[in-house]
């Protein structure tokens, strides 16, 4: 079955990076995107990006553009996502998705979540 | 970005009665090529990632519970609950994945 398990939490400095790591299984690794969402506690779910696994094709949401670096090693059937110059709003529950549709189909439902990674940002 | 505004923010509902949450794009979802509305459902629990529950707008993921269906087109959906059970309790998100994706706020869903 497909599983997408993810990097132990995190607490970090203010200005500080983080990367959470999402390991994909039981699927072919390079047919889906895969998806980054975060959730900050008690709120809303934000989309921050996209990742062709296989290489190539990678998209930021505009708000964090310039902060978030998404990669993928295909060794290990891993995808990264890491943050920069983190602060306090950064704390939240981050998340990786699969896109249900194969590539090249780009914008397809979420049918698959990682158990998420708590980023906790204080001083 | 397209924007997608639930309604209400939260709702009390008696076991076994019909639950009802509306969301509403900023523009149409509908892919004309495809007639399809690139719209979904998510189940959220605590401490639990969402859960999948519609896609394409009323097509039930595999696995779902008869009772949650959803419907609509172009710019307003509904997904609804026909009986509530206990385990329904959750917010309930709906996204639109038309272009770089979206989420409605939330909808809280409570026993009454």
């Amino acid at each position: 079955q497909v599983q997408l398990v993810q990097s132990g939490a995190e607490v970090k400095k203010p200005g500080a990076s983080v990367k959470v790591s999402c390991k994909a299984s039981g699927y072919t690794f390079t047919t889906y995107y895969v998806h980054w969402v975060r959730q900050a506690p008690g709120q809303g779910l934000e989309w921050m990006g996209i990742i062709n696994p296989g290489g190539g094709s990678i998209s930021y949401a505009q708000k964090l553009q310039g902060r978030v670096t998404m990669t993928t090693d295909t060794s290990t059937r891993t995808v990264y996502m890491e943050l920069n110059s983190l602060r306090s709003e950064d704390t939240a529950v981050y998340y990786c998705a699969r896109g249900s549709g194969p590539i090249p189909s780009k914008w397809y439902f979420f049918d698959s979540w990682g158990q998420g990674t708590l980023v906790t940002v204080s001083s | 970005d397209i924007v997608m505004t639930q309604s209400p923010d939260s709702l009390a509902v008696s076991l076994g009665e019909r639950a009802t949450i509306n969301c509403k794009s900023s523009q149409s979802v509908l892919y004309s090529s495809s007639n399809k509305n690139y719209l979904a459902w998510y189940q959220q629990k605590p401490g639990q990632p969402p859960k999948l529950l519609i896609y394409w707008a009323s097509t039930r993921e595999s696995g779902v519970p008869d009772r949650f269906s959803g419907s609509g087109s172009g710019t307003d959906f509904t997904l609804t609950i026909s009986s509530l059970q206990a385990e329904d309790v959750a917010v309930y998100y709906c996204q639109q994945y038309y272009s770089s994706p979206t989420f409605g706020q939330g909808t809280r869903l409570e026993i009454k």
